[in-house]
C-alpha cells in the first residue's frame, strides 16, 4: 500500500510570492491534516479535511488556505509568503472515520523562504 | 497552541541504558496519546499510543505510561540502541482533526 505522498519535496520562493503544495494521502483515507514544522515551534496544526470539507483548523493566519478534492487528495496554498514560512509542511492522512487512531505523514514539502 | 509539554528538550543515553521522555497535558478531553518517531528527513511515524483506560501499555522496548490523575504520560525506551537516536514526538487528542504536539525530544543513543 503506497504511503502520503507530498509534491514537491523541496522548494524555494521569496517574499510575497504564493506557494501551493500537494498531498496524495493513502488509498482509502478520508481525511487529511497538514502540519507546519519549524525548530522553533514544533509541530503545528494548520487544517484538517475530511469529505472534502474543513472540519478544523489551527491559529494560522488566513494566508494559509487548503481543500480537498473529491478523491481525498488535498493542497494547501501560502499566500504572500514571508521568511517565518520557512519550514517543513506535513501532510497527514487517516481514515477519519470519528475515531482517534493513527495519523501516518508524509516526508513533507521543504519550503525556504529567501 | 500548545497544550502538551514536553521534556527533556534532548536525552543521551548509552547503547543498553533506558531512555524515559515525560509529556504532561492540559486538556481532560483528550483521549488518545500516541508517541511519534521522526528520523532526518523524513515524516513522524507512529511508535505507539495509548488510551486513558489503561495506565501502561508495552511494545516491545517500548513502553508508555500514563497517568490519567496527574495528567502526564511518558515512553520508556528499554536496551536503548544507537538506532533508535531520533526525535521523538508525544501528542494528545480528542478527535484526529488537530492533533496537539509536545516540542519534540532528540534522543543520542551512543554506542
Amino acid at each position: 500500500k503506497a504511503g502520503v505522498t507530498q509534491t514537491p519535496r523541496y522548494l524555494i520562493k521569496t517574499r510575497g510570492q504564493q506557494v501551493t503544495l500537494s498531498c496524495s494521502p493513502i488509498s482509502g483515507h478520508r481525511s487529511v491534516s497538514w502540519y507546519q514544522q519549524t525548530p522553533g515551534q514544533g509541530l503545528q496544526f494548520l487544517f484538517e479535511y475530511f469529505s472534502e470539507t474543513q472540519r478544523n483548523k489551527g491559529n494560522f493566519p488566513g494566508r494559509f488556505s487548503g481543500r480537498q478534492f473529491s478523491n481525498s487528495r488535498s493542497e494547501m496554498n501560502v499566500s504572500t509568503l514571508e521568511l517565518g514560512d520557512s519550514a517543513l509542511y506535513l501532510c497527514a492522512s487517516s481514515l477519519g472515520q470519528g475515531t482517534t487512531g493513527e495519523l501516518f505523514f508524509g516526508e513533507g514539502s521543504r519550503l525556504t523562504v529567501l | 497552541q500548545q497544550q502538551v509539554k514536553q521534556s527533556p528538550q534532548s536525552l543521551i543515553v548509552q547503547k543498553g541504558g533506558i531512555s524515559i521522555i515525560n509529556c504532561a497535558y492540559e486538556n481532560t478531553a483528550f483521549d488518545y496519546f500516541p508517541w511519534y518517531q521522526q528520523f532526518p528527513g523524513k515524516g513522524p511515524a507512529l511508535l505507539i499510543a495509548i488510551r486513558p483506560d489503561v495506565s501502561e501499555k508495552k511494545e516491545g522496548r517500548f513502553t508508555i505510561s500514563f497517568n490519567k490523575s496527574a495528567k502526564q504520560f511518558s515512553l520508556h525506551i528499554m536496551d536503548s540502541q544507537p538506532g533508535d537516536s531520533a526525535t521523538y514526538f508525544c501528542a494528545a487528542t480528542y478527535n484526529n482533526n488537530d492533533m496537539r504536539f509536545g516540542a519534540g525530544t532528540r534522543l543520542t543513543v551512543k554506542p
